[in-house]
């Protein structure tokens, strides 16, 4: 079964508009948590929010925001007033059995967002 | 310094080549990672290196190998690939080996004709 699961291979979002990523995932450990990554077509992965299992508030960055709902198991992510270098590919990843230094980070199929002027 | 960098960025070798791939930071990170990245697919891990030792390596064909000869440094090997292992690498860090976020470098796109 996918760890994570991205249902939209493409979204479009006006300019200073905001947006939703979708991101659920599975797992059957307690202690985990969840990342959202920005590739540009340069390739690199830019590290933009982390949610973990135990945090009882939504975690935000700078115009990013996860919205958390443990019960439904997603995690989706909003960028607000959209800007055009958003345009890029977005993953949603997860890392289990974060408290016993797990390393393996899975990673959903991503999302292509492109921003519109 | 907050930099993953990677060496090189772009590299074309044919199937009985020898070639390195380099991965570099300064940030004091203790665990460092590497990913293979097909065409619009997801980042999949190959290799974890936790303080220097091999910690995971997800079955990855003998063609790769892997080296970590200090903290800072990390350099993947190739030898006979095939065209199937063309693709983009990145190496990450992360502070601890269950550190929370990993700092990725901008990879390198590999071409095997």
């Amino acid at each position: 079964a996918q760890k994570i699961t991205q249902t939209q291979p493409g979204m479009f979002v006006q300019e200073k508009e905001a947006v939703t990523l979708d991101c659920t995932y599975d797992t059957s450990d307690q202690s985990y948590g969840l990342f959202w990554y920005k590739q540009p077509s340069s390739g690199e992965m830019i590290f933009l929010i982390y949610q973990g299992s135990y945090d009882e508030q939504n975690a935000t960055e700078g115009r990013y925001s996860l919205n958390f709902q443990k019960a439904r198991k997603s995690a989706n992510l909003v960028i607000s007033a959209s800007q055009l270098g958003d345009s890029a590919m977005y993953f949603c990843a997860m890392r289990e059995g974060i408290r016993t230094g797990a390393n393996n980070l899975f990673f959903g199929t991503g999302t292509r967002l492109t921003v519109i002027p | 310094d907050t930099e993953v960098t990677q060496t090189p960025k772009h590299l074309v070798m044919g199937m009985t080549n020898k070639k390195s791939l380099k991965c570099e930071q300064h940030m004091g990170h203790r665990a460092m990672y590497w990913y293979k990245q097909k065409a619009k697919k997801p980042p999949e891990l190959m290799f974890v290196y936790s303080y220097e030792k091999l910690s995971i390596n997800e079955s990855v064909p003998s063609r790769f190998s892997p080296e970590c000869p200090n903290s800072s440094l990390l350099n993947l090997h190739l030898h006979a690939l095939q065209p199937e292992d063309s693709a983009l690498y990145l190496c990450a860090s992360s502070l601890e080996p269950g550190a929370y976020e990993q700092y990725f470098g901008p990879g390198t796109r590999l071409t095997v004709t």
